[in-house]
């Protein structure tokens, strides 16, 4: 089954500790995207991904790191300088023009 | 640049009646719109798209979207609403040359019995 994969669903960290949150996909798409969810605002672009070894900051990016070594994957780090990491955080992957998206990892800081 | 707005941050309808959600949006290309559907702690999943070809686009769930230029809508609807259509709907649009959607702040639809 092709699709999005982002683990772990549910994550709970304490403050000052670096989070990563995985996402593999097995669609062959070359574009990644990271949003970030808070409740009434939609989603906000953190990182995203067109080709491997290269990536772009989107509109919230800092407190946030990111990596493209291969294809199917595309780690999120959220670093302690991230003020507020308490969030849904979402993953996807585009093909011409369509995100496919993975199921979220909500992250609590504790 | 492109943006979205989405009319609406809460929308109740009874079970049956129609459901109709807002959307309009700025693109300096032509666009392409997109709308999603997110259950409670889900990923969104794709209802429809409009990629300039018919301007009234059918999706899953008995949901359509009709284009309007002339008005930069892509507002979505229902004929029925059904209990299961309670979630939250969010309207995207895909401009330019960068292939980054923008979203809108999203509606929460509610079906009342």
């Amino acid at each position: 089954d092709g699709g999005i994969t982002q683990s772990p669903k549910y994550l709970f960290r304490k403050e000052g500790q670096n989070v990563t949150l995985s996402c593999e996909q097995n669609l062959n798409h070359d574009a990644m995207y990271w949003y970030r969810q808070d409740p009434g605002q939609g989603l906000r672009l953190i990182y995203y991904s067109q080709i491997v070894n290269d990536f772009q900051k989107g509109d919230i990016a800092e407190g946030y790191s990111v990596s493209r070594e291969k294809k199917e994957s595309f780690p999120l780090t959220v670093t302690s300088a991230q003020k507020n990491p308490t969030a849904f955080y979402l993953c996807a992957s585009q093909n011409t023009g369509e995100l496919f998206f993975g199921e979220g990892s909500r992250l609590t800081v504790l | 640049a492109q943006s979205v707005t989405q009319l609406g941050s809460h929308v109740s309808v009874s079970e049956g009646a129609l459901v109709l959600l807002r959307c309009n949006y700025s693109s300096s290309v032509p666009p392409y719109l997109f709308w999603y559907v997110q259950y409670p702690n889900q990923g969104l999943q794709l209802l429809l798209k409009y990629t300039s070809a018919a301007t009234l686009v059918k999706g899953i769930n008995g949901f359509e979207a009709e284009f309007k230029k002339s008005e930069t809508s892509f507002h979505l609807t229902k004929p029925s609403a059904h209990m299961s259509d309670a979630a939250e709907y969010f309207c995207a649009v895909l401009g330019g040359s960068n292939y980054k959607l923008t979203f809108g702040k999203g509606t929460l639809l509610t079906v009342n019995p």
